[in-house]
């Protein structure tokens, strides 16, 4: 149980187009999702949190009209990331959280992001 | 601002070796810790902590908490190169906010 998936796995694109990535909870409703971005031997750096119906809350330092987050649904959010740039490239990891564990976090497999 | 300190941030050890990996913090509302292992991909989860002194245990490995003065360690006995990964603590509040810790990196050697 608790299987959080997230598509595409890997993306390249080039300087100023948009990028979507989703991430879905496969077998359990996720109330709050997070997305992480996290850089080569780093820690994973929290950029937003959404729960399902509401805006997301963006970390400080973080653009909200850069990376657009919408949790439409108890299963799906996805990040949006508008005009990229090469500093944009990044691993993006989505996690979810549901109701019967409300602090433990469910990770997806993460998205590399590759801006050209 | 809360804050998570894991050390040591990397360690390289043999097979059969025993390892302890620390986790201090300093959170407001702290609800509780949380450890995680990183291999490739994303982390997968391994324990949530939310008591002092009662150790949780899965196979090699086991950890506990101590709320008194705010740390947690996680053990690993018998060490396997398997358990090479970066070892990740976080700290959950009542706000709901979690806060995660720069992360260990393991290196088991054969």
């Amino acid at each position: 149980g608790a299987v959080v998936s997230q598509h595409p796995s890997r993306v390249i694109c080039k300087s100023g187009t948009s990028v979507k990535i989703e991430c879905r909870s496969l077998d359990f409703q996720a109330t709050t999702m997070f997305w992480y971005r996290q850089f080569p031997k780093k820690s994973l750096m929290l950029m937003a949190t959404s729960n399902e119906g509401s805006k997301a809350t963006y970390e400080q330092g973080v653009e909200k009209d850069k990376f657009l987050i919408n949790h439409a649904s108890l299963t799906l959010s996805t990040l949006t990331v508008t005009s990229a740039h090469p500093e944009d490239s990044s691993f993006y990891i989505c996690s979810a959280r549901g109701t019967g564990s409300p602090d433990t976090q469910y990770f997806g497999p993460g998205t590399r992001l590759t801006v050209l | 601002e809360d804050k998570v300190v894991q050390s040591p941030l990397s360690l390289v050890v043999h097979e059969g070796d025993t390892v302890t990996l620390n986790c201090s913090y300093e959170v407001t509302n702290f609800r509780s810790l949380l450890w995680y292992k990183q291999e490739k991909k994303a982390p997968t989860f391994l324990f949530m902590l939310t008591s002092s002194g009662i150790e949780k245990k899965s196979g090699r490995l086991s950890s506990i908490l101590d709320k008194k003065e705010l740390f947690s360690i996680l053990n690993i006995t018998a060490t396997q190169t398997g358990d090479s990964a970066i070892y990740l603590c976080a700290v959950a509040t009542n706000a709901g906010k979690s806060t995660f810790g720069d992360g260990t990196t393991l290196t088991v050697k054969p």
